[in-house]
């Protein structure tokens, strides 16, 4: 079973509209972390956010923001007022807070790739 | 402050040849990632480290890849005999600590076996 479930493989938008990348997983742990990463066309991965499972405020970042739901377990993002830049692919990732030991184990969803067009 | 850096950024290879892969993680960072990533399977993770020892190695494919870090600021990924199917996108990343911290990544390998 996927524990980061992105349902949405690719999403188009018209410039200035606002969409939301849904995320959802699954664990056991009362404490994971939740991460979002974008992938531009360029090709790096670059960190975006991250919420422990203990904070369930939202956040806000420029255009986006980021609602954490532990009632669904879901971690969505939101860009407001999208703009061509914001054309990428966007990776949702899970990690657990593991026992003693040195296990560090993230788990990413499979990315939707948003495309914003002008 | 240096990110992750990952060489070359670019390998051409006929089938059958070695390929090594390299990785310099950020300074302070005590685990080391190496993912590939394919249109098919997304990202991969094949193995990681905590101050340079493998702590999980079950994402590698086969005895053809092997990863080693011989010191805290080196790693290399190595394929060998190289193939086709082998061709993708190899990430290295880094983080500080377990659960909570970020992975940082590399700009990546683009690896093609002709």
């Amino acid at each position: 079973a996927q524990k980061v479930t992105q349902a949405q493989t690719e999403i188009s938008v018209v410039e200035k509209e606002d969409v939301t990348l849904d995320c959802v997983y699954e664990t056991r742990d009362t404490t994971y972390y939740l991460f979002w990463y974008k992938q531009p066309p360029s090709g790096e991965l670059v960190f975006l956010i991250r919420r422990n499972s203990f904070d369930e405020q939202n956040e806000i970042s420029g255009r986006y923001s980021w609602n954490f739901q532990k009632s669904t377990s879901s971690f969505n993002f939101t860009i407001t007022a999208s703009q061509v830049v914001d054309s990428a692919v966007y990776f949702c990732a899970l990690s657990e807070a593991l026992g003693e030991g040195t296990g560090n184990q993230f788990y990413f969803g499979t990315g939707t790739s948003l495309t914003v067009i002008p | 402050d240096a990110g992750v850096i990952q060489s070359p950024r670019h390998e051409v290879t006929e089938m059958g040849q070695e390929v090594t892969l390299r990785c310099k993680p950020i300074s302070g960072h005590d685990y080391l990632f190496w993912y590939r990533q394919t249109m098919m399977r997304g990202l991969e993770l094949l193995i990681y480290f905590n101050n340079n020892v493998p702590i999980d190695d079950s994402g590698m494919p086969e005895d053809r890849f092997s990863a080693k870090m011989p010191n805290a600021s080196f790693s290399t990924l190595k394929i060998q005999p190289s193939e086709p199917r082998d061709s993708a996108v190899y990430f290295c990343a880094s983080s500080f600590g377990r659960g909570a911290s970020p992975l940082h990544f590399g700009n990546g390998t683009r690896l093609t076996v002709t």
